[in-house]
């Protein structure tokens, strides 16, 4: 059974800086890895999807990494921002493709 | 283009009473979900939908029914309410597994 683990729960940091987030499944046999971005009382927005051929994606100031072999990936933040401050999510896909399993969360603080 | 939504967005219903969620979506997406989220749970799929007039099981599935008569639209039906459904639903939707999802803005539901 896929498990997702988010590492650190929460975290405050002050703006401007770079931070990371990270996430760890434990079948390392997906397709593909998703961030998401939950503000308080919203849904789920879609950040950044990564196919298990690629090793990292951008948009914009977020870089998401994966490496199955590891079981890893992370997601880095550059020049945080106040606005930036929400709770990240990844998801893996489990072993039979039909299901999102969900990390915790990471929830972001970013200090002006 | 809407995306995902659900009605309604708040509800609050007395034990054993009954009611229906709402999903639709405009992208014409095969996938449809339901999911519930619960603080310290984090987010767990109740039912899924592979295509029109499919549905299945998810990881929590007790105490709901689904239907997917329409491509674009997904019900979730509580036929008993009990006050362990009180939670955050949310929706979503992708064309295929290895897509990104979408999300809804998700329905508040307390069980009294």
């Amino acid at each position: 059974k896929q498990e997702v683990t988010q590492i650190p729960a929460a975290l405050s940091v002050p703006e401007g800086e770079n931070l990371v987030l990270n996430c760890s499944f434990t079948d390392s046999a997906i397709y593909n890895l998703q961030w998401f971005r939950q503000d308080p009382g919203k849904g789920l927005t879609s950040l950044l999807l990564i196919q298990s051929s690629q090793r990292e994606q951008t948009s914009g100031r977020l870089n998401a990494s994966l490496d199955k072999s590891s079981g890893r990936s992370t997601l880095y933040i550059a020049a945080s921002q106040p606005g930036d401050s929400a709770t990240y999510l990844c998801a893996a896909p489990n072993n039979a493709g039909n299901m999102l399993t969900f990390g915790g969360g990471t929830r972001l603080m970013v200090k002006p | 283009n809407a995306g995902v939504t659900q009605t309604p967005k708040f509800r609050v219903l007395k034990t054993g009473q009954s009611m229906t969620l709402l999903c639709a979506q405009d992208m014409n997406h095969e996938y449809m979900y339901w999911y519930r989220q619960d603080p310290g749970m984090g987010l767990r799929l109740i039912h899924y939908s592979v295509g029109e007039g499919t549905t299945a099981k998810g990881e929590v599935p007790d105490g709901y029914n689904v239907s997917r008569l329409k491509k674009q639209n997904f019900l979730l039906g509580l036929e008993s309410a009990a006050p362990s459904q009180t939670s955050v639903y949310f929706c979503a939707s992708t064309l295929a597994p290895s897509n990104e999802q979408y999300f809804g803005p998700g329905t508040r539901l307390t069980v009294t």
